[in-house]
């Protein structure tokens, strides 16, 4: 069985402070995908960064970085200098390395004011 | 088109009607995904295409909900005798070897 949690239902931050968006996760798989997608008001999912379960290394791109750490299941997403439109729902997702479908967890919605 | 486009964009359907989603693919994408997402959720998995062959189902919530992909290419969503509980947002997404996921804009059901 997949589980993916965000714990994290809401966050408020103001322009240009620092903002993690936490994501654990649960699988009996040894190798597997993990992805963040963002989801603005327009309603489509926006993909962000897919990592590879063997492939512990960070990331980072622009204001974004991720941090996976297999030891606690978790791939943390950071947005640096926030602005506003970094406003959206953002979603954790998991799939299995020979699978096909993706499991999301129930999204962070981030609010980002002036 | 450069995306994945989805129609209608909004669907309202009376409770007991029959409601038909459409899902265009962008071109020469060989997988072709449907899912629901409601309202405060993340999307959860209704089944799976590649080319014409529905090769999972198994998202799918009740034999009320029928998908085909006839040709490889358009795919429909069908939900027969609406429930209120179907109401959320149907996201298609589509991809060449089923590893980079377009996710179209989705279609908003309300049943009333």
């Amino acid at each position: 069985a997949q589980k993916v949690t965000q714990a994290q239902t809401e966050i408020s931050v103001v322009e240009k402070e620092d903002v993690t968006l936490d994501c654990v996760y649960e699988t009996r798989d040894t190798t597997y995908y993990l992805f963040w997608y963002k989801q603005p008001p327009s309603g489509e999912l926006v993909f962000l960064i897919r990592r590879n379960s063997f492939d512990e290394q960070n990331e980072i791109s622009g204001r974004y970085s991720w941090n996976f750490q297999k030891s606690t299941s978790s791939f943390n997403f950071t947005i640096t200098a926030s602005q506003v439109v970094d406003s959206a729902v953002y979603f954790c997702a998991l799939r299995p390395f020979s699978g096909y479908a993706l499991n999301f967890g129930k999204g962070t919605s981030l609010l980002v004011t002036p | 088109g450069a995306g994945v486009s989805q129609s209608p964009r909004y669907k309202v359907a009376k409770r007991g009607q029959d409601v038909a989603l459409r899902c265009d693919p962008i071109s020469g994408h060989v997988s072709l995904f449907w899912y629901q997402q409601a309202l405060g959720q993340g999307p959860e998995f209704l089944t799976y295409f590649q080319n014409e062959a529905q090769l999972d189902k198994s998202g799918l919530p009740s034999d009320r909900f029928f998908a085909e992909r006839p040709e490889g290419s358009v795919s429909t969503l069908k939900i027969q005798r609406t429930q209120q509980e179907d109401s959320a947002v149907y996201l298609c997404a589509s991809s060449p070897e089923n590893y980079g996921y377009t996710f179209g804009s989705g279609t908003r059901l309300t049943v009333v």
